[in-house]
């Protein structure tokens, strides 16, 4: 069974800091994996999607990279903002099925 | 992408009784999902709602407790079946584009069950 560990679970940072945020998984035959963003009492907004054959993928001030041999992907977040603040969950599908695991979250806030 | 809505938004039940929970997608999809999050945890996928055929559940969910209905493609009903207050969670609708499979989730179902 696929195991999703998110390091740190919380995080708290000063507006303007860049920070990451780490994701490892246990099976590397993963078709793609997914970074989401969770807002108190919210369902999720997609934020990233790389492929299994892909090594990175970015979009406006975030960037996800994916190191599929060693079962890691991080997410990094520039200039972080108060607007940041949320929790950040990562998902890894397997080629053997359409199930997205999930990790349990990063917690992130960001003060003013 | 894909805009998902879910009713209700969130409810407050007995136990023993049953609810359903709908889920619209605003564009044809193939792949329907129902996920739940209970509370400090990671959502867990209960089932895949196929259209035309009955749902395919997780190891651990079975039918006759989370009955799932998909008559066409834009739309799926979650039957949350004589609850107990182990069943509150917030429940997930979601969808996975033909193109990528990149998931979209709908804004979820809160349940509290007393």
């Amino acid at each position: 069974k696929q195991e999703v560990t998110q390091i740190p679970a919380a995080l708290s940072v000063p507006e303007g800091e860049n920070l990451v945020l780490n994701c490892s998984f246990t099976d590397s035959a993963i078709y793609n994996l997914q970074w989401f963003r969770q807002d108190p009492g919210k369902g999720l907004t997609s934020l990233l999607l790389i492929q299994s054959s892909q090594r990175e993928q970015t979009s406006g001030r975030l960037n996800a990279s994916l190191d599929k041999s060693s079962g890691r992907s991080t997410l990094y977040i520039a200039a972080s903002q108060p607007g940041d603040s949320a929790t950040y969950l990562c998902a890894v599908r397997l080629n053997s099925g359409y199930a997205l695991n999930f990790g349990k979250g990063t917690s992130l806030l960001v003060t003013p | 992408s894909a805009v998902i809505s879910q009713k209700p938004s969130r409810d407050i039940c007995q136990r023993g009784t049953s609810l359903t929970i709908q889920c619209q997608v605003d564009s044809q999809v193939t792949m329907m999902f129902w996920y739940r999050q209970q509370p400090g945890q990671s959502l867990t996928l209960i089932a895949t709602a196929n259209q035309g055929s009955e749902a395919t559940y997780e190891s651990g969910f079975v039918i006759d407790k989370f009955p799932i209905s998909r008559p066409n493609l834009t739309f799926s009903t979650l039957t949350v079946s004589n609850m107990s207050p182990e069943d509150s969670s917030i429940y997930l609708c979601s969808v996975a584009l033909a193109s990528s499979y990149e998931q979209y989730f709908g804004p979820g179902t809160r349940l509290t069950v007393t």
